[in-house]
């Protein structure tokens, strides 16, 4: 089935610093998500990306759709410590997976103050 | 408020039981999904279901069975056949599957076997 490579799997940071994390396929996905769950809570949509080169942002949140539709990023500009979490990428892709979402292991995101 | 209610929050079942994970939605959407979530791991899914009386075997669907009577509801139940039950369930909805982007989780259930 389809994979995510998503990286890195845990960063530690000092608040007010810039995040990045990415998520890479050898499969092309239509749609790209970005989810950031809570601890003992479900995953929450921060962004969805639906095209090629897209390149949207949520305040602090900046994330694109690769070119090639097999990567995807998300950065989080001057963190603080209510970013700590666990950001998930997610691909929904075509063919026989079409209208799954496969997700990437996980970036444990945590902020020291 | 519409959303995802997912009952019970713990759960502990002893080896060799079956157990019944609850999903409630009442956002009138049609898809419901199950997720399993590991420790450093992605969500992987269990089953899917597009409408009332139709689901589907997702990726890890061996151990696990599900029934879509109504659309509000699909229970997950776990059986004595999976064989390493212990994580974090997530039950989803979306509108419909084409509209998968547009999913809406539940809290989850942490399931423990003792």
């Amino acid at each position: 089935g389809q994979q995510l490579n998503q990286s890195p799997q845990s960063m530690f940071i000092q608040e007010g610093e810039d995040v990045s994390m990415n998520c890479t396929s050898s499969s092309i996905f239509n749609t790209w998500l970005w989810y950031k769950q809570d601890p003992g809570e479900g995953p929450v949509l921060l962004i969805a990306l639906y095209k090629a080169g897209e390149l949207t942002s949520n305040g602090r949140l900046t994330a694109q759709f690769g070119i090639t539709r097999k990567d995807s990023f998300l950065n989080i500009s001057a963190s603080i410590p209510s970013d700590v979490g666990i950001y998930f990428c997610a691909g929904i892709g075509g063919g026989t997976s079409y209208g799954k979402l496969t997700f990437g292991q996980g970036t444990i995101l945590t902020v020291h103050p | 408020d519409g959303g995802i209610t997912q009952s019970p929050k713990y759960l502990f079942r002893k080896e060799g039981q079956n157990v019944t994970l609850s999903c409630e939605q009442n956002l009138n959407h049609d898809a419901m999904y199950w997720y399993r979530q590991d420790p450093g791991q992605g969500l992987r899914l269990i089953y899917y279901s597009q409408i009332v009386n139709d689901f589907q075997k997702g990726d890890i669907a061996e151990g696990y069975s599900v029934s879509r009577e109504k659309k509000e509801s699909f229970p997950l139940t776990v059986t004595s056949a999976q064989k390493n039950p212990t994580a974090f369930y997530l039950c989803a909805s979306s509108i419909d599957l084409a509209r998968a982007y547009g999913y809406t989780f539940g809290s989850g259930t942490r399931l423990t076997v003792v």
